[in-house]
């Protein structure tokens, strides 16, 4: 079945510093999701992304879908203390499917 | 901003009984899901739901889970035969029509099994 793997497992950054989480997945996706949780709280949604080669920001955050729709990318930019928590992507196979493929997450921590 | 509540926020039972876990998705929604993630691991699908039947589960989704809409706002999982493995926090979610929407997910119910 489909698998979506992400790296790195944990990233411990200055305050300052910027961070990236890599996300691969082993079959072509229609679309790609980026969620943070924070500790001992859910996920929560930051952004999707659907086209090939797509590219969004939100503020210091850079989103990137790969061109083959297999991979992505989330990069922080200066990360601040409120950047802490667990940044997953979440996969949809086929148009259609219904359930999200999780990565295994990218836990951030930041020395202030 | 509508949100999806879930209840309880924790529920501890003991190995062997039978579990309810509360959604009320958020109101306009038409898909619903159930995730869980174990402590420290990643978030894992469960089943899907739409138009009042399983659309996708699983092979964690076994016998032993079922869910339900019994009304218009509840959705519920329930566990028949609680094992100590189904400890976790389990996730309700749902979207409101087209695959491409968002999946916005509820706080979670953290199920410990004794």
């Amino acid at each position: 079945g489909q698998q979506v793997m992400q790296i790195p497992q944990y990233q411990h950054v200055q305050e300052g510093e910027d961070f990236t989480t890599y996300c691969n997945s082993s079959t072509t996706l229609s679309n790609i999701q980026w969620y943070k949780q924070r500790p001992g709280g859910h996920p929560v949604f930051l952004i999707q992304l659907v086209k090939s080669g797509e590219v969004k920001k939100q503020k210091r955050l850079t989103f990137q879908f790969g061109e083959a729709k297999k991979n992505s990318s989330l990069h922080i930019t200066a990360t601040q203390t409120t950047d802490v928590g667990t940044y997953f992507c979440a996969g949809l196979g086929n148009q259609g499917a219904q359930k999200l493929v999780f990565g295994q997450g990218t836990r951030l921590t930041i020395n202030p | 901003e509508p949100e999806v509540t879930q209840t309880p926020s924790h529920q501890v039972t003991q190995m062997g009984q039978e579990v309810i876990l509360r959604c009320v998705p958020i109101s306009n929604h038409l898909y619903f899901y159930w995730y869980r993630q174990i402590l420290g691991q990643k978030v894992e699908f469960l089943v899907s739901f739409y138009n009042n039947e399983i659309s996708e589960k699983s092979e964690i989704f076994d016998d032993q889970f079922s869910v339900e809409r019994p009304d218009g706002s509840n959705f519920t999982l329930k566990i028949r035969s609680t094992k100590l493995e189904d400890s976790a926090m389990y996730f309700c979610a749902s979207r409101w029509e087209a695959s491409t929407d968002t999946q916005y997910f509820g706080p979670g119910t953290r199920l410990t099994v004794l």
